[in-house]
């Protein structure tokens, strides 16, 4: 199957710094990505769906201004939790969507969030 | 809205035991429905999936049939393991939202030998 990487798959900052994550479809291009978050014991929380070389669309209540999306590529998709607080912690999961195999979701392993 | 509501957990059963995880849904289209798992410290994989009313989809011995008349996707296996102790989403997706997944709250499972 289709795979997608995070980098990193954990990261430990600082309340007001800003932390970029990555998300990679290491062997297909993804033209869609999603972007969740996943509070413990909870389900996926869709975040903002990004489209290659497009402005991201947020769901509603995520503020676009605090988490950066850039879809520069067709591989390659990047979150930015800025000016970093406590109650961002959380678990950021990206996928990829194929536009082949009926428009099957392909996850990646997950970025473990810790804001002190 | 579209969403989907599935049984609360945990669900604790022992090794060989039969399984049904109960995944309901309301959608104003047609949507397709999926089964992902998410194993300890992993990210979600697809386990079986349907794209249209009374398909079966199936995986590693697990099974669900999309009900259209009763919106509905359980997830059945016959004679669960300890490997299959993890977190199930039931999810759907419509074509016409772009493919967007929404999500059910999930059901942890717990097989003890």
């Amino acid at each position: 199957g289709a795979v997608v990487s995070q980098h990193p798959s954990w990261v430990i900052c600082k309340s007001g710094t800003s932390v970029k994550i990555e998300c990679r479809s290491l062997d297909f291009q993804a033209t869609t990505m999603f972007w969740y978050r996943q509070f413990p014991k909870q389900s996926l929380m869709l975040m903002a769906t990004s489209n290659e070389g497009s402005k991201a669309t947020y769901e509603q209540g995520v503020e676009k201004d605090k988490f950066l999306i850039n879809h520069a590529s067709l591989t390659l998709s990047t979150l930015t939790v800025t000016s970093a607080h406590p109650e961002d912690s959380s678990f950021y999961i990206c996928s990829g969507l194929s536009s082949g195999s009926n428009y099957e979701q392909y996850f990646g392993p997950g970025t473990r969030l810790t804001v002190t | 809205g579209d969403s989907v509501t599935q049984m609360e957990g945990p669900v604790t059963l022992s090794e060989e035991a039969f399984l049904t995880i109960n995944c309901t849904y309301t959608a104003t289209g047609y949507p397709s429905l999926f089964w992902y798992v998410q194993y300890p410290g992993e990210g979600l994989q697809l386990l079986l999936k349907a794209t249209k009313a009374d398909d079966k989809g199936s995986n590693k011995g697990f099974e669900a049939t999309y009900r259209k008349e009763t919106t509905s996707f359980h997830l059945e296996k016959g004679s669960v393991q300890v490997s299959d102790s993890a977190v199930y989403f039931c999810a759907l997706s419509d074509y016409n939202q772009g493919g967007k997944l929404i999500f059910g709250q999930g059901t942890e499972l717990s097989v003890k030998p």
